[in-house]
């Protein structure tokens, strides 16, 4: 079973736009949600993570939004740029996990410019 | 300050034979999770240690192993390697365990043959 499930699988935008990449997770124990970037021949480097106590949290261009009844959460990514482009993944932790990361299947995403 | 050190960054092994990689944890972080990247199962948990044990152990074969010295420093080992070990693996530190926050290397890429 999934635990995390990312959408869309890949996406395109023009520079300037804001891509949205969605996550929905199943197991109401998580309480701790990151968002990972990983560039070609990288690892993940973490962008920007929420907790379920708040609805939304910007750093910087990036910016979360969590819906904890729907139990989804979404990344925001304003005045994208050709150098955004790359892999991005959402993954969840907390309950019987403890700090283990369930990832969700990446979304790849390219800025044209 | 540095970041996660694994090595070595690639591997070409053969079937049957086996493999150890290194990982060293930020300066300070004393919490080495292990994953493993494949484009089929995407990022998936290997293992957790933290003082020298293992805390957490993710759903894979007993041919995966793995370790914690007294100074941080992590290895992973394979055994009896197969085909579909071929991976990205990838090592994440934290400062303590329990600690969500996460922060990986840039992996090592095996490959078996």
């Amino acid at each position: 079973q999934q635990q995390v499930k990312q959408s869309p699988q890949s996406l395109i935008v023009q520079k300037g736009g804001i891509p949205i990449i969605n996550c929905a997770y199943e197991n109401t124990a998580f309480d701790y949600f990151p968002w990972y970037q990983q560039f070609p021949g990288k690892g993940p480097a973490l962008l920007i993570a929420i907790r379920p106590d708040v609805s939304e949290k910007k750093e910087g261009r990036f910016t979360i939004s969590f819906n904890k009844s729907a139990k989804q959460f979404s990344l925001h990514i304003m005045d994208s740029q050709p150098g955004d482009s790359a892999t991005y993944f959402c993954a969840a932790s907390g309950g019987e996990y403890g700090n283990k990361l369930v990832f969700g299947a990446g979304t790849i995403l390219r800025v044209k410019s | 300050k540095a970041g996660v050190t694994q090595t070595p960054r690639y591997l070409i092994k053969t079937r049957g034979q086996q493999v150890t990689l290194s990982c060293s944890p930020i300066s300070g972080h004393r919490s080495v999770s292990w994953y493993q990247q494949t484009p089929g199962q995407g990022l998936q948990f290997l293992f957790e240690y933290f003082s020298e044990t293992q805390r957490n152990k993710g759903n894979f074969p007993g041919r995966f192993s793995g370790r914690q010295f007294s100074n941080s420093r992590s290895e992973m080992n394979v055994s009896t390697l197969e085909l579909g070990d071929s991976a990205l693996y990838l090592c994440a530190s934290s400062i303590r365990a329990g600690d969500t926050e996460a922060f990986f290397g840039q992996g090592t890429r095996l490959t078996v043959v």
